[in-house]
Protein backbone atom coordinates (compact mmCIF):
# COMPACT_ATOMS: atom_id res chain seq x y z
CA UNK A 1 0.00 0.00 0.00
CA UNK A 2 1.52 3.49 -0.89
CA UNK A 3 1.69 5.68 2.29
CA UNK A 4 3.55 8.64 2.81
CA UNK A 5 4.47 9.46 6.49
CA UNK A 6 5.41 13.02 7.98
CA UNK A 7 6.19 13.55 11.51
CA UNK A 8 3.12 16.06 12.54
CA UNK A 9 5.67 19.27 13.74
CA UNK A 10 8.87 20.82 13.43
CA UNK A 11 9.89 23.92 14.67
CA UNK A 12 13.22 26.18 13.90
CA UNK A 13 14.04 29.66 14.28
CA UNK A 14 13.94 32.73 12.41
CA UNK A 15 16.77 32.55 10.00
CA UNK A 16 18.17 28.79 10.48
CA UNK A 17 17.52 26.09 8.18
CA UNK A 18 14.62 23.11 9.08
CA UNK A 19 15.15 19.73 7.00
CA UNK A 20 11.56 17.83 6.64
CA UNK A 21 10.97 14.64 5.87
CA UNK A 22 8.60 12.39 4.46
CA UNK A 23 9.04 8.63 4.17
CA UNK A 24 7.82 6.36 1.54
CA UNK A 25 6.46 2.98 2.44
CA UNK A 26 8.08 -0.20 2.06
CA UNK A 27 8.29 -1.14 -2.03
CA UNK A 28 8.15 1.96 -3.06
CA UNK A 29 11.52 3.61 -2.55
CA UNK A 30 11.40 4.34 -6.46
CA UNK A 31 8.61 6.52 -6.49
CA UNK A 32 8.98 10.84 -6.77
CA UNK A 33 6.87 13.03 -4.71
CA UNK A 34 5.64 16.67 -4.67
CA UNK A 35 6.35 18.92 -1.83
CA UNK A 36 3.40 21.70 -0.98
CA UNK A 37 2.95 24.08 0.99
CA UNK A 38 -0.52 25.45 2.78
CA UNK A 39 0.16 28.76 4.70
CA UNK A 40 -2.67 29.57 7.71
CA UNK A 41 -5.99 30.01 6.16
CA UNK A 42 -4.87 29.35 2.17
CA UNK A 43 -4.84 27.15 0.03
CA UNK A 44 -1.90 25.12 -1.06
CA UNK A 45 0.51 26.18 -2.81
CA UNK A 46 3.21 23.46 -5.22
CA UNK A 47 6.63 24.04 -4.19
CA UNK A 48 8.55 21.32 -5.85
CA UNK A 49 8.58 17.88 -7.27
CA UNK A 50 11.25 15.88 -5.71
CA UNK A 51 12.47 12.91 -7.82
CA UNK A 52 14.06 9.53 -6.22
CA UNK A 53 17.34 10.74 -7.31
CA UNK A 54 16.98 14.08 -5.47
CA UNK A 55 16.49 16.21 -8.66
CA UNK A 56 13.38 18.55 -8.42
CA UNK A 57 11.49 20.93 -10.22
CA UNK A 58 10.45 24.42 -8.44
CA UNK A 59 7.61 25.86 -9.57
CA UNK A 60 7.00 29.49 -10.56
CA UNK A 61 8.57 32.10 -8.66
CA UNK A 62 9.50 29.61 -5.32
CA UNK A 63 12.79 30.81 -3.65
CA UNK A 64 15.98 29.42 -3.87
CA UNK A 65 15.87 29.15 0.00
CA UNK A 66 13.46 26.37 -0.36
CA UNK A 67 15.34 22.79 -1.77
CA UNK A 68 14.70 19.22 -1.95
CA UNK A 69 16.98 16.03 -1.62
CA UNK A 70 16.42 12.56 -1.68
CA UNK A 71 18.32 9.06 0.12
CA UNK A 72 16.40 5.92 -0.44
CA UNK A 73 12.65 6.13 0.72
CA UNK A 74 13.27 9.25 2.34
CA UNK A 75 12.39 12.75 0.60
CA UNK A 76 13.76 15.92 2.16
CA UNK A 77 12.71 19.67 2.14
CA UNK A 78 15.27 21.96 3.17
CA UNK A 79 14.44 25.60 4.00
CA UNK A 80 17.60 27.60 4.85
CA UNK A 81 17.32 31.49 5.77
CA UNK A 82 13.83 30.94 7.98
CA UNK A 83 11.53 33.82 7.47
CA UNK A 84 7.85 34.30 9.32
CA UNK A 85 6.12 33.34 6.34
CA UNK A 86 7.47 30.44 5.76
CA UNK A 87 5.24 29.39 8.91
CA UNK A 88 2.71 26.62 7.28
CA UNK A 89 2.17 23.32 6.67
CA UNK A 90 3.76 20.90 4.56
CA UNK A 91 2.51 18.35 2.74
CA UNK A 92 4.09 15.99 0.34
CA UNK A 93 1.92 13.85 -2.43
CA UNK A 94 2.71 10.80 -4.76
CA UNK A 95 1.03 9.32 -6.84
CA UNK A 96 0.49 5.80 -8.94
CA UNK A 97 -1.82 4.77 -11.38
CA UNK A 98 -5.65 5.04 -10.38
CA UNK A 99 -4.55 6.92 -6.65
CA UNK A 100 -3.00 9.82 -5.20
CA UNK A 101 -1.60 9.80 -1.82
CA UNK A 102 -1.14 12.78 0.65
CA UNK A 103 1.26 12.17 3.64
CA UNK A 104 -0.43 13.65 6.89
CA UNK A 105 1.24 16.82 6.92
CA UNK A 106 4.10 18.81 8.66
CA UNK A 107 3.15 22.21 10.98
CA UNK A 108 6.52 24.41 10.60
CA UNK A 109 6.87 26.87 14.20
CA UNK A 110 8.84 29.64 12.79
CA UNK A 111 10.41 30.54 16.92
CA UNK B 1 -1.99 34.42 -15.31
CA UNK B 2 -2.43 31.08 -14.37
CA UNK B 3 -5.68 30.03 -12.54
CA UNK B 4 -8.23 27.87 -10.59
CA UNK B 5 -11.82 28.93 -9.46
CA UNK B 6 -14.15 27.20 -7.61
CA UNK B 7 -17.68 27.40 -6.55
CA UNK B 8 -21.09 25.97 -5.91
CA UNK B 9 -20.09 25.05 -2.09
CA UNK B 10 -22.51 25.67 0.74
CA UNK B 11 -25.03 24.70 3.60
CA UNK B 12 -26.43 21.23 2.83
CA UNK B 13 -28.53 18.79 4.87
CA UNK B 14 -27.46 15.16 5.36
CA UNK B 15 -28.45 13.39 2.51
CA UNK B 16 -28.78 15.89 -0.02
CA UNK B 17 -26.26 16.96 -2.84
CA UNK B 18 -24.44 19.86 -4.43
CA UNK B 19 -22.58 19.91 -7.84
CA UNK B 20 -18.95 21.98 -7.39
CA UNK B 21 -17.48 24.02 -10.32
CA UNK B 22 -13.96 25.09 -11.07
CA UNK B 23 -13.09 27.39 -13.44
CA UNK B 24 -9.57 27.21 -15.52
CA UNK B 25 -7.63 29.71 -17.36
CA UNK B 26 -4.28 31.14 -18.37
CA UNK B 27 -3.80 27.53 -19.71
CA UNK B 28 -4.60 24.82 -22.11
CA UNK B 29 -7.12 23.35 -19.86
CA UNK B 30 -8.00 20.56 -22.71
CA UNK B 31 -4.34 18.95 -22.24
CA UNK B 32 -4.33 18.58 -18.25
CA UNK B 33 -5.66 15.66 -16.37
CA UNK B 34 -7.58 17.58 -13.32
CA UNK B 35 -8.22 16.80 -9.67
CA UNK B 36 -10.68 16.91 -6.66
CA UNK B 37 -8.42 17.16 -3.16
CA UNK B 38 -10.68 17.92 -0.12
CA UNK B 39 -9.50 18.97 3.59
CA UNK B 40 -11.93 18.88 6.91
CA UNK B 41 -11.62 21.33 9.55
CA UNK B 42 -7.90 21.12 11.05
CA UNK B 43 -7.14 18.12 9.11
CA UNK B 44 -5.29 17.25 6.70
CA UNK B 45 -5.43 16.99 2.47
CA UNK B 46 -7.46 14.11 1.15
CA UNK B 47 -7.23 13.29 -2.48
CA UNK B 48 -10.79 12.85 -3.55
CA UNK B 49 -10.74 12.21 -7.34
CA UNK B 50 -9.24 12.39 -10.80
CA UNK B 51 -9.89 12.95 -14.55
CA UNK B 52 -7.41 12.27 -17.47
CA UNK B 53 -7.80 15.26 -20.36
CA UNK B 54 -10.28 13.32 -22.90
CA UNK B 55 -12.24 12.10 -19.59
CA UNK B 56 -11.40 8.49 -20.39
CA UNK B 57 -9.51 7.54 -17.44
CA UNK B 58 -11.54 8.30 -13.79
CA UNK B 59 -10.39 7.62 -10.22
CA UNK B 60 -11.72 7.73 -6.97
CA UNK B 61 -10.97 7.55 -3.15
CA UNK B 62 -12.73 4.71 -1.78
CA UNK B 63 -14.67 7.54 0.82
CA UNK B 64 -16.50 8.61 -2.31
CA UNK B 65 -16.90 5.97 -4.59
CA UNK B 66 -20.38 5.22 -5.43
CA UNK B 67 -21.78 8.88 -4.28
CA UNK B 68 -19.54 11.57 -6.03
CA UNK B 69 -19.27 12.01 -10.13
CA UNK B 70 -16.23 14.05 -11.60
CA UNK B 71 -16.73 15.16 -15.40
CA UNK B 72 -15.29 17.74 -17.17
CA UNK B 73 -16.18 20.20 -19.97
CA UNK B 74 -13.35 21.10 -22.19
CA UNK B 75 -14.90 23.59 -24.64
CA UNK B 76 -15.61 25.49 -21.22
CA UNK B 77 -12.65 24.93 -19.52
CA UNK B 78 -14.38 23.68 -16.76
CA UNK B 79 -14.25 20.90 -14.29
CA UNK B 80 -16.77 19.53 -11.66
CA UNK B 81 -17.96 17.44 -9.15
CA UNK B 82 -20.92 15.84 -8.31
CA UNK B 83 -21.78 14.85 -4.77
CA UNK B 84 -24.51 12.62 -3.81
CA UNK B 85 -25.88 11.63 -0.25
CA UNK B 86 -23.74 13.89 1.08
CA UNK B 87 -22.95 13.11 5.20
CA UNK B 88 -21.27 15.23 7.64
CA UNK B 89 -18.10 13.19 7.35
CA UNK B 90 -18.13 15.53 3.92
CA UNK B 91 -17.53 18.98 5.36
CA UNK B 92 -14.66 20.34 4.19
CA UNK B 93 -13.14 22.83 1.99
CA UNK B 94 -13.16 21.42 -1.70
CA UNK B 95 -9.87 21.88 -3.82
CA UNK B 96 -9.15 21.61 -7.22
CA UNK B 97 -5.80 21.15 -8.95
CA UNK B 98 -4.18 20.51 -12.03
CA UNK B 99 -1.45 17.10 -12.89
CA UNK B 100 1.47 18.63 -13.61
CA UNK B 101 1.73 16.60 -16.89
CA UNK B 102 0.35 18.26 -20.10
CA UNK B 103 -0.09 16.21 -23.01
CA UNK B 104 -0.96 12.84 -21.62
CA UNK B 105 -3.56 10.93 -23.41
CA UNK B 106 -4.15 8.48 -21.40
CA UNK B 107 -3.98 7.95 -17.12
CA UNK B 108 -0.08 10.00 -16.34
CA UNK B 109 -0.31 10.93 -12.81
CA UNK B 110 2.10 13.50 -11.33
CA UNK B 111 2.50 16.76 -9.37
CA UNK B 112 -0.53 18.63 -8.45
CA UNK B 113 1.25 22.19 -9.63
CA UNK B 114 -1.48 24.66 -9.73
CA UNK B 115 -4.36 24.56 -7.13
CA UNK B 116 -7.72 26.88 -6.69
CA UNK B 117 -8.27 28.56 -3.63
CA UNK B 118 -11.07 26.73 -2.32
CA UNK B 119 -14.84 26.11 -1.79
CA UNK B 120 -16.03 24.99 1.70
CA UNK B 121 -19.01 22.64 1.61
CA UNK B 122 -20.90 22.50 5.27
CA UNK B 123 -22.94 19.50 5.96
CA UNK B 124 -25.02 19.81 8.93
CA UNK B 125 -29.06 19.62 9.99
Amino acid sequence: QLVLTQSPSASASLGASVKLTCTLSSGHSGYAIAWHQQQPDKGPRYLMKLNNDGSHIKGDGIPDRFSGSSSGAERYLTISSLQSEDEADYYCQTWASGIRVFGGGTKLTVL
Amino acid sequence: EVRLVESGGGLVKPGESLRLSCAASGFTFSSYSMDWVRQAPGKGLEWVSSISSSSSYIYYADSVKGRFTISRDNAKNSLYLQMNSLTAEDTAVFYCARDKKPFCGGDCPDAFDIWGQGTMVTVSS
